[in-house]
C-alpha cells in the first residue's frame, strides 16, 4: 500500500532557485521523513518531523507538516546541481514506514 | 563506520534459480529490514527484524526468507527466483527496534535480474 504520495512526480529548475514538493498520506501518523536517493544509490535520511511539530529547518532545507490537511512539503532554497536527486517521504506508525514513489529533482546549471 | 553493507551489487539469475542477498551492519543497530524498489513506486518492506532472533513479515514477503541469528547480519534469500523479482533491493537499519522517530541507514542497493 502506498501512503505517502509527493507531487510532483518531476520538477526542474535552474541552479538557484527554490524547489517546493509535496506529500500527501492517509492515515494518522506519528512522524513523516524525508530521504534523498541519487541515482544508483542507496538513500539518505533528510530530516524527520513529528506530528506535534509544524515546521523544521536542517541547512537549505525546510519542512512543513499540516496534520488536518494530511500533508508535509519540503522546500529546498537556493538549489545546486548537487541537488538533483529522488525526494521520498516516508510516514510513520509503528515498526513500519510507508513510502511514496518520489519526487525527481532536475537542477539545470 | 562501514554502516550497512550490501552484497552483491548486481545479480542475474535464472527463473528458479535460488540466491542470498547480503546486509550487514556495523553500528549495533537492533532494527533491520529489507525493502524492493521498483520503477514509479515507492520502497516495499520485504521483511524485518527487531532483534537476534526475532522476524516479521513486511507488506511484500511472498517468496523471500529471513533469518538474523546476529545482530550485525540480515540476509534475505530468495527460494526459487521469478522475473516478478526483478527489482532493486536495499537493506536498511536503525537503532531502536520500537519506534519509527528514528532515521534509517541503507545500504547502498542490490540491482537483481530474473531472466
Amino acid at each position: 500500500s502506498q501512503q505517502g504520495e509527493e507531487d510532483p512526480q518531476a520538477l526542474s529548475i535552474q541552479e538557484g532557485e527554490n524547489a517546493t514538493m509535496n506529500c500527501s498520506y492517509k492515515t494518522s501518523i506519528n512522524n513523516l521523513q524525508w530521504y534523498r536517493q541519487n541515482s544508483g544509490r542507496g538513500l539518505v535520511h533528510l530530516i524527520l518531523i513529528r506530528s506535534n511539530e509544524r515546521e523544521k529547518h536542517s541547512g537549505r532545507l525546510r519542512v512543513t507538516l499540516d496534520t488536518s490537511k494530511k500533508s508535509s512539503s519540503l522546500l529546498i532554497t537556493a538549489s545546486r546541481a548537487a541537488d538533483t536527486a529522488s525526494y521520498f517521504c516516508a510516514t510513520g506508525s509503528n515498526y513500519q514506514l510507508i513510502w511514496g514513489a518520489g519526487t525527481k529533482l532536475i537542477i539545470k546549471p | 563506520n562501514a554502516g550497512v553493507t550490501q552484497t552483491p551489487k548486481f545479480q542475474v539469475l535464472k527463473t528458479g534459480q535460488s540466491m542470498t542477498l547480503q546486509c550487514a551492519q556495523d553500528m549495533n543497530h537492533e532494527y533491520m529490514s529489507w525493502y524492493r524498489q521498483d520503477p514509479g513506486m515507492g520502497l516495499r518492506l520485504i521483511h524485518y527484524s527487531v532483534g537476534a532472533g526475532i522476524t516479521d513479515q513486511g507488506e511484500v514477503p511472498n517468496g523471500y526468507n529471513v533469518s538474523r541469528s546476529t545482530t550485525e547480519d540480515f540476509p534475505l534469500r530468495l527460494l526459487s527466483a521469478a522475473p516478478s523479482q526483478t527489482s532493486v533491493y536495499f537493506c536498511a537499519s536503525r537503532h531502536d527496534r520500537g519506534s519509527t522517530n528514528e532515521k534509517l541507514f541503507f545500504g547502498s542497493g542490490t540491482q537483481l535480474s530474473v531472466l
